[in-house]
């Protein structure tokens, strides 16, 4: 089983839209959550830390559901300028920072 | 600040020649990182170095790659027969420290390779 996995989509949708991506891992012990953005053809760049408690970043918002397993982004009005493959990141400290990447989830936005 | 800078942004060479690539780090991370990513796919870890030790290189396959980061800062990535196989982005990423559960990884803008 992977350590990290996502619904690679494409997800298509309209400007203004709300849509929400999830992802799940199975290493228990993980304590650090994220969700990356990448461009084509470019780096992942920080988009979210995911706390605990859930944090929301003007139009995104990111849950983590410990008992469950799984991380939530949601993304509000979509503009074009979010279309990109959105990474789920989880961290296992305990053992060093050992980073876990899913393979992504495309999104574009449709004019 | 300056990011994490990567050489060369491509590269394209014939299988069997040796390839390298060089990172810098953000000024201060301890923590390194070498992934690779191949299309469709997310970075997966080759190797971490924590200061100029590899704590995490179980994903190296270390009949043909090598790395190195002699005094703790930059590093280089090399491998040593290229196969068509390793045509991938090479990203370099570091962050603050290897051990605190808030750390953040930042990218290099990757090593694009061809192999032909």
């Amino acid at each position: 089983r992977k350590e990290v996995e996502q619904d690679p989509g494409p997800f298509n949708v309209p400007e203004g839209a709300t849509v929400a991506f999830n992802c799940t891992y199975s290493n228990s012990a993980s304590q650090s959550f994220f969700w990356y953005r990448q461009d084509c053809r470019k780096e992942p760049k920080l988009l979210m830390s995911v706390y605990s408690s859930g944090n929301e970043d003007g139009r995104f918002t990111a849950q983590l559901n410990r008992a469950s397993q799984y991380i939530s982004l949601l993304i509000r009005d979509s503009k074009l300028s979010d279309s990109a493959t959105y990474l789920c990141v989880v961290n296992h400290v305990d053992t060093g920072n050992q980073f876990y990447f899913g393979t992504g989830t495309s999104l574009t936005v449709i004019p | 600040e300056a990011g994490v800078v990567q050489s060369p942004r491509y590269k394209i060479i014939e299988k069997k020649q040796p390839v390298a690539f060089w990172c810098n780090p953000i000024s201060g991370h301890n923590t390194l990182y070498w992934y690779r990513q191949n299309l469709g796919q997310g970075p997966e870890l080759l190797i971490r170095y924590e200061n100029e030790e590899a704590v995490d290189d179980s994903q190296l396959p270390k009949d043909r790659f090598s790395a190195e980061r002699l005094k703790g800062v930059d590093s280089t990535l090399k491998i040593q027969p290229a196969e068509l196989g390793d045509s991938a982005v090479y990203l370099c990423a570091s962050s603050l420290s290897g051990t605190s559960p808030t750390d953040t990884q930042y990218f290099g803008p990757g090593t694009r390779l061809t192999v032909l």
